[in-house]
């Protein structure tokens, strides 16, 4: 099973900066990575698929970078409603065991 | 504009069968995996399987001896069962749905969860 490995787990940022996430894959998994935030009591949206592209309707101050084992989510310019955890998750293998990183926590 | 909606049991007995519906409305349930992910504070987001409309399914290793998914088409439904549950089973059970190419899921729509609690 491939793991997935957050960092940090919190991060405490300002309206208006930039937060950088980060998550690690235990073996290569091409672009096959999307990222999800969910807020307090709320169920997971996705972000990004395939490391970089936004799905329908997500702003542009969420991007996505990375290929093979590093991957790194960022948030241009915070907002208060960003709030909650963002998860990446994996959908490489074959056959399909699709894995998620435990999260970060950020904090605005 | 597709909409999940999960129901089921909120408590089962250790030893026991959880069982549970999503329902798919706004759209076909045809082309695409409809996924089962569940959600606990010990293991974060755990997936479990999925299955497409044909009947075909996967499921995670973890879980394959005591899980099983199938899907009704006429009904626009697909279903969880898993057995010999325990503690470690407690969590918030999603609805997913995921691509239409099997190797290829990634979670755009979601039902709102349901708190299973084995006690």
């Amino acid at each position: 099973e491939i793991l997935m490995t957050q960092s940090p787990a919190t991060l405490s940022v300002s309206p208006g900066e930039k937060a950088t996430l980060s998550c690690r894959a235990s073996q290569s998994v091409s672009t096959n990575v999307a990222w999800y935030h969910q807020r307090p009591g709320q169920v997971p949206r996705l972000l990004i698929y395939g490391a970089s592209t936004r799905d329908t309707g997500i702003p542009a101050r969420f991007s996505g970078s990375g290929s093979g084992t590093e991957f790194t989510f960022t948030i241009s310019s915070l907002q208060a409603e960003d709030f909650g955890v963002y998860y990446c998750q994996q959908y490489n293998t074959w056959p399909p065991v699709f894995t998620f990183g435990q999260g970060t926590k950020l904090e605005i | 504009q597709v909409q999940l909606q999960g129901s089921g049991p909120g408590l089962v007995k250790p030893s026991e069968t959880l069982a549970l519906t999503c329902s798919v409305s706004g759209g076909s349930i045809s082309r695409y995996y409809w996924n089962l992910i569940r959600q606990s504070p010990g293991k974060g987001l755990e997936w479990i399987g999925n299955v497409y409309y044909t009947g075909s399914t996967k499921y995670n290793p973890s879980l394959k001896s005591r899980v099983t998914i199938s899907v009704d088409p006429s009904k626009n439904q697909f279903y969880l069962k898993l057995t010999s549950v325990t503690a470690a089973d407690t969590a918030v059970y999603y609805c997913a749905r995921g691509g239409m190419v099997e190797a290829v899921q990634v979670f755009d729509i979601w039902g709102q969860g349901t708190l299973v609690t084995v006690s």
